[in-house]
């Protein structure tokens, strides 16, 4: 799986747009971009993901570069909740997957601290 | 739904002692997941089951068994536990081949080996 960067922590004010970038400069052809995020001491949930068009749903908007290079993750209306540590992962997946699974790789992520 | 589920949530060992940590979905889920955490750190695969029958080795699996003991249920055994062991499990489960996109986690189980 390629690997990516992230900041180490950012902050966002209350009722703004969180936007919270990742770097994966050798993202593959058949590898997806993949969102989660962990708030404190509980399990990773499952954000979004995408594999080169932008994408949206109720929780968050995922931007993809057209070199897919990187990638930002926006929350748009950022919640106290919403603080959490947030992954960005790229793995082979979806259309491209064989029969089996495979783990994801997480890295340490970025610590969004959300200010009242 | 319970979504997954892991027991126990907390859990003191001493060194040298076994145990294993249950995992179940009720999701209809093919595929299976152990991951640990250690503090301030991501988290690492351990083992990973890809359908009913199979289990295969993941990043770190080292003092580690497994079972998938059917469609459901996944437990991950140590049988003799270490201090380096000291970390928060989580179990995870997903669909496999194009439906593979989300994995869905359990709370965690807490362990501190002494």
């Amino acid at each position: 799986d390629a690997k990516t960067t992230q900041p180490t922590s950012m902050d966002c004010a209350e009722g703004r747009a969180a936007n919270l970038p990742c770097n994966h400069s050798t993202i593959s052809g058949n590898e997806y971009v993949y969102w989660y995020r962990q708030i404190h001491s509980q399990g990773p949930q499952y954000i979004i993901h995408g594999l080169k068009n932008n994408e949206t749903n109720e929780m968050a908007s995922l931007i993809i570069t057209e070199d897919r290079k990187s990638s930002t993750l926006i929350l748009p209306h950022a919640t106290l909740r919403d603080t959490a540590v947030y992954y960005c992962i790229v793995r082979v997946g979806g259309m491209y997957s064989g029969g089996g699974a495979d783990g994801l790789t997480f890295g340490k992520g970025t610590h969004l601290i959300i200010q009242p | 739904n319970a979504g997954v589920t892991q027991t126990p949530k907390f859990q003191v060992l001493k060194t040298g002692q076994s145990m294993t940590l249950q995992c179940a979905q009720d999701m209809n889920h093919n595929s299976m997941y152990w991951y640990r955490q250690d503090p301030g750190m991501g988290l690492r695969l351990i083992y990973y089951s890809a359908s009913e029958g199979t289990t295969d080795k993941g990043e770190v699996p080292n003092g580690y068994n497994v079972s998938r003991l059917n469609k459901r249920e996944f437990s991950l055994r140590l049988e003799s536990a270490a201090p380096s062991q000291t970390s928060v499990y989580f179990c995870a489960s997903s669909f496999s081949g194009r439906s593979s996109y989300e994995q869905y986690f359990g709370p965690g189980t807490r362990l501190t080996v002494t």
